[in-house]
């Protein structure tokens, strides 16, 4: 079955610091991979995704993100982290191996520092 | 253009009692997919609606149910409440079944006491 890791359910980093939040998949071919992020209280709003095109995959709100075949990552980063990028961020694969689903992974929760 | 939409925003039931959650998804998206986001759990697939059909089922029990209308909103019916069934449940929809992209909805808070 498809899984999704992400390393660290909490991160914090200092504002204008480089944000850096990751995600393993375990799959034997390429899947889509997605990242999405949820505000308080809120939906899950898509940020970026790859879906075997270039694998550096740039985002909304500078966020961008690149698929490594040989190490199954897709690490989400941001060169400087802002307040408002404090949220819950989810990473989640699909694909021809999944089944007919979308898997999510537990979600890392970022804290920004002023 | 509309996202996808969630009724009620709130919903509080007592134990035992059944729950009727509502969707309506993007205009043109076909295929509905309901989520359960628990405290500490992440989120949890339930269920996976295209075309009017179910097309995939995740690990809940049959009490969770659902359905999808010709205009492609759902319905998510939970019945005989349980205290763990508190959750936020999230409701998303794609365009072109489980390998797009698919655009979620605000949620619907159940509490169940």
């Amino acid at each position: 079955a498809q899984s999704v890791t992400q390393l660290g359910s909490h991160v914090s980093v200092s504002e204008g610091a480089l944000v850096l939040l990751r995600c393993n998949y375990s799959s034997s071919v390429p899947p889509y991979l997605f990242w999405y992020v949820q505000y308080p209280n809120q939906g899950l709003q898509l940020l970026l995704k790859y879906t075997s095109a270039a694998t550096l995959v740039k985002g909304i709100n500078g966020f961008e993100a690149e698929f490594k075949k040989s190490e199954t990552s897709f690490h989400l980063t941001k060169p400087s982290a802002h307040m408002s990028d404090a949220a819950e961020y989810f990473c989640a694969v699909s694909g021809p191996n999944t089944g007919n689903q979308f898997y999510f992974g537990t979600g890392t929760s970022l804290t920004v520092i002023p | 253009e509309a996202g996808v939409t969630q009724s009620p925003t709130h919903l509080i039931k007592t134990r035992g009692q059944q729950a009727t959650l509502r969707c309506s998804p993007i205009s043109g998206h076909t295929s509905v997919y309901w989520y359960q986001q628990a405290l500490g759990l992440g989120l949890q697939f339930l269920l996976w609606y295209d075309e009017g059909e179910e097309r995939n089922r995740g690990n809940f029990p049959p009490r969770f149910s659902g359905r999808q209308f010709p205009n492609y909103s759902s319905e998510l019916n939970v019945n005989a409440l349980e205290l763990e069934d508190s959750a936020l449940y999230l409701c998303a929809s794609s365009l072109a079944g489980v390998l797009d992209t698919q655009y979620f909805g605000p949620g619907t808070r159940l509490t169940v006491l």
